[in-house]
């Protein structure tokens, strides 16, 4: 069975300062992963998808993720974190088995202090 | 996403009140999803549509239903709402295309609240 687990549900850091928000899975296939970000009152906005073409992955607002098979693990970061990056963080993984039911994470919270 | 409309966008009731709510699309995608959100617990599925002729149960579908009236609307009701269903929910579309590795787009929710 596929899941996801978002190892920190907050996550506070400073502006300018890198950011990590820290993710990993469990799939019986070759996973498609993904990363969506929730700001207040919004619905999910989606950053960036991994589906086998390329280990690094970059996304949107200059956010990037890394797909580490070995570890299991598909980390968010970005080097230099603006006031604007604080919402809600949710990883989340494809399952292909039934037809691409999303699975998601239980969600990491940043803050970004000035 | 402006391209996946939910309404209301808010609303309060009561126990025992039947509530619909609704959601339509202009991206032209096949498949439509019903989440609810609750703090802490991420999206849960509760419903999803193939096509307008294939419905089927999420994680959590007790006590909703839904109807799929066209390609383009997907509509969540419940049908004798209880407190312990005040949530976020959102709806979402995907692209039949590519099977699992197409995203989702997401509405931007309703936040139900039940007295």
């Amino acid at each position: 069975a596929q899941s996801v687990t978002q190892l920190d549900s907050h996550v506070s850091v400073s502006e300018g300062t890198p950011v990590l928000l820290r993710c990993n899975y469990s799939s019986s296939y070759s996973p498609s992963l993904f990363w969506y970000v929730q700001h207040p009152n919004k619905g999910l906005q989606l950053l960036l998808k991994y589906t086998s073409a390329a280990t690094l992955v970059k996304g949107i607002n200059g956010f990037e993720a890394e797909f580490k098979k070995s570890e299991t693990s598909f980390h968010l970061t970005k080097p230099s974190a603006h006031m604007s990056d604080a919402a809600e963080y949710f990883c989340v993984v494809s399952d292909p088995s039934r037809g691409g039911k999303l699975i998601f994470g239980q969600g990491t919270e940043l803050s970004v202090k000035p | 996403d402006a391209d996946v409309t939910q309404t209301p966008r808010n609303r309060i009731t009561k126990t025992g009140k039947r509530i619909m709510l609704e959601c339509s699309q202009t991206k032209g995608h096949d498949r439509m999803y019903w989440y609810r959100q609750d703090p802490g617990l991420g999206l849960q599925l509760i419903y999803y549509s193939f096509d307008v002729k294939d419905i089927n149960k999420g994680e959590i579908s007790d006590g909703y239903s839904v109807s799929r009236q066209a390609q383009a609307k997907f509509s969540l009701s419940l049908e004798s709402a209880i407190p312990n269903q005040t949530a976020l929910y959102f709806c979402a579309t995907s692209d039949l295309r590519g099977q699992g590795n197409q995203p989702q787009h997401f509405g931007d929710g309703t936040r139900l609240s039940i007295l």
